[in-house]
């Protein structure tokens, strides 16, 4: 089974400052979806950034990007220029990829979650 | 487009007594899942239906939990009895393909 770890609880950045959040997994898959999911005191779950297995090259959504280390099972988000509206849970998370008749599904597993919090 | 809808957003309930859930997926997303977040931990997969068929229900306490997406549209979560332990937020999410997207979540409180 697969098992995606977040070792930090809790991290804390100034306004317009860049942070790392860090992420593990441990797969014995090839072909497998990471992402980074924010999840606000609403609760609502908003996914931040995407990466496939396959790809080289990191992704990036304008001040979110990822370092993607696929050999050491490693997925670090990188947030630049913070903003408090930045401050949230952050949540990285692995799915597989199955495909039957063409469509592709899988279960997110997530990590324990990681706490922003961004200083004015 | 509308997102996932979600009912109702809290519930506080006795123990032993049972509740349910209600969820609306984004239309003409074929896949949906249940998931189950406990206070300070990262969502838990209960249930995954493909259109009106269980994909994944390995998690799913099926002595207390029972779930169904009626016509492959809608869904409903029910647990009874309801125990302390199941005091947690639910969160559903739908998927057309590869990107799933969640509602606003039920939180349960279960005294």
């Amino acid at each position: 089974a697969q098992t995606v770890t977040q070792s930090q609880p809790e991290m804390s950045v100034q306004e317009a400052e860049t942070v790392t959040l860090s992420c593990t997994y441990d797969t014995s898959e090839s072909d497998y979806y990471l992402f980074w999911y924010k999840q606000p005191p609403s609760r609502q779950m908003i996914l931040v950034i995407r990466q496939e297995a396959y790809k080289q090259q990191n992704a990036t959504e304008n001040r979110f990007s990822v370092n993607f280390q696929k050999a050491a099972k490693s997925f670090s988000l990188k947030i630049s220029d913070s903003q408090l509206g930045d401050a949230a849970m952050y949540f990285c998370a692995y799915r597989s990829v199955l495909r039957a008749g063409g469509t592709s599904y899988g279960k997110l597993t997530f990590g324990q979650g990681t706490i922003l919090t961004v200083h004015p | 487009e509308a997102g996932v809808a979600q009912s109702p957003r809290y519930k506080i309930i006795e123990k032993r007594q049972s509740v349910a859930f209600w969820c609306n997926p984004i239309s003409g997303h074929a896949t949906l899942y249940w998931y189950q977040q406990i206070l300070g931990q990262g969502p838990k997969l209960l249930i995954q239906f493909q259109n009106n068929g269980v994909v994944d229900d390995s998690q799913l306490p099926k002595d207390r939990f029972s779930a169904e997406r009626l016509k492959g549209v809608d869904s409903t979560l029910k647990i009874q009895p309801a125990k302390l332990e199941d005091s947690a937020v639910y969160l559903c999410a739908s998927s057309p393909r590869n990107e799933q997207f969640f509602g606003p979540g039920t939180r349960l409180t279960v005294l």
